[in-house]
């Protein structure tokens, strides 16, 4: 069974500094991709990584993919309020369902 | 706005009770996903549809079920609830299977509520 790992699960970080969210499955999957949640809200798709070593930029977030080593790294670079949210990595299954990491909890505070 | 719309938003109901959520996909997708959010058990795939038919079953309760209409649209039913089933209840939908990229779009959401 697919099995998807987040951590931290929780992060307290004050804004300009960088940090990197980490996300772990267990078998074999090309296909990652990353959401964000604000409470209460829909889940937002930010990044699709689809073949090993595949990176993907949109402003201060950074994600990429390495598949050998089945690991995919969601860096923030000097952090901004607005970026306060829940972060969840999903991992397709072997029938395209995607199986959620257990989020991570951004906090950017001044 | 992901185009997936789902219905209610909101839904208060008794324990014992029976409940249908509802979820338009986006126009030209065939998978449907059902996802449970609840604080302490995240975020839990139950059930997948593709183009009408299951195709694959998470963590659904028997007294749970869904299905995808020839529109597809599908609904989730929920019967004697337990205070325990309250949580956000999302579907998602993607273009299909055997597609090298599979990325779902969420609906808004049915916040449950079992009192």
């Amino acid at each position: 069974e697919l099995k998807v790992e987040q951590n931290p699960l929780f992060l307290s970080m004050q804004e300009g500094k960088n940090y990197t969210i980490y996300c772990n499955y267990s078998t074999t999957s090309d296909r990652l991709y990353w959401y964000r949640q604000d409470p209460g809200k829909s889940l937002e798709s930010l990044f699709v990584l689809l073949s090993n070593g595949a990176v993907k930029q949109e402003g201060r977030l950074m994600a990429s993919l390495d598949t050998k080593a089945r690991l995919s790294t969601l860096h923030i670079t000097a952090a901004v309020h607005d970026l306060s949210a829940t972060y969840f990595c999903a991992v397709d299954g072997d029938t395209d369902k995607l199986i959620f990491g257990t989020g991570t909890r951004l906090q950017v505070f001044p | 706005d992901s185009g997936v719309t789902q219905t209610p938003k909101h839904l208060i109901t008794a324990t014992g009770q029976r409940v249908t959520l509802r979820c338009s996909p986006r126009s030209g997708d065939l998978s449907v996903y059902w996802y449970q959010q609840s604080l302490d058990q995240g975020l839990q795939f139950l059930i997948q549809y593709y183009n009408g038919e299951e195709r694959a079953k998470g963590n659904i309760l028997e007294r749970f079920s869904a299905q995808q209409f020839p529109d597809l649209h599908s609904e989730l039913n929920l019967s004697s609830l337990e205070l325990g089933d309250s949580a956000l209840y999302f579907c998602a939908s993607s273009v299909g299977l055997g597609r090298t990229n599979t990325e779902a779009f969420f609906g808004q959401g049915t916040r449950l509520t079992v009192v």
